[in-house]
């Protein structure tokens, strides 16, 4: 099946730094969607991606997805501590079959 | 507007016995996906149901199925558990399948197989 590689896989950072990550695939998305999970809790939606180009914020997070459709990065600014968790990248395969496609997640740690 | 609802939040079973988990869609939505989540494979998809029929099926085994009532609810089935069962079990619902559309996830429901 299709994969996602997604990086970095943790992060430890200060509070207030801005935080990056990314995911890539060999294979062409049609959406690209970022989740964050906490502890005990299911994946919940941050943003969702449709077009290719697509630039989008919700906060202080921002996202885009990927002229070639193959990836899609997720910015977080001035990262507070309610900003820890998992965060997952998921795609929708080009041919719309087999349900999202996850990345193995990043997971956010903050130092006060 | 109440989210994607899954029951039980938990659930210890033994080697060889079967488990049956529910979930209860987002109002108005028709598509249930399955997903189970493990340290070691994370998020991988089990199955998708909309219109009470099965639209797609990932890799597992048939040990593994499920189904969707009129009323959009879902229930996934495992038959003869096994240890590597041990899981988060997702559920999410959409709108409609399709790659343009979003997914709303359940807390899920924690199986731990003994």
């Amino acid at each position: 099946g299709q994969q996602l590689n997604q990086s970095p896989q943790s992060m430890f950072i200060q509070e207030g730094e801005d935080v990056s990550m990314n995911c890539t695939s060999s294979s062409i998305f049609n959406t690209w969607l970022w989740y964050k999970q906490e502890p005990g809790e299911g994946p919940v939606l941050l943003i969702a991606l449709y077009k290719a180009g697509e630039l989008t914020s919700n906060g202080r997070l921002t996202a885009q997805f990927g002229i070639t459709r193959k990836d899609s990065f997720l910015n977080i600014s001035a990262s507070i501590p309610s900003d820890v968790g998992i965060y997952f990248c998921a795609g929708v395969p080009g041919g719309g079959a087999d349900g999202l496609t996850f990345g193995k997640g990043t997971h956010l740690i903050i130092q006060p | 507007k109440a989210g994607v609802t899954q029951t039980p939040r938990y659930l210890i079973k033994t080697r060889g016995q079967q488990v049956t988990l529910s979930c209860s869609p987002i109002s108005g939505h028709r598509s249930v996906s399955w997903y189970q989540q493990t340290p070691g494979q994370g998020l991988q998809f089990l199955f998708e149901y909309f219109s009470e029929t099965q639209r797609n099926k990932g890799n597992f085994p048939g040990r593994f199925s499920g189904r969707q009532f009129s009323n959009s609810r879902s229930e996934m089935n495992v038959s003869t558990l096994e240890l590597g069962d041990s899981a988060l079990y997702l559920c999410a619902s959409s709108l409609v399948p399709g790659m343009n559309t979003e997914a709303f996830f359940g807390q899920g429901t924690r199986l731990t197989v003994v």
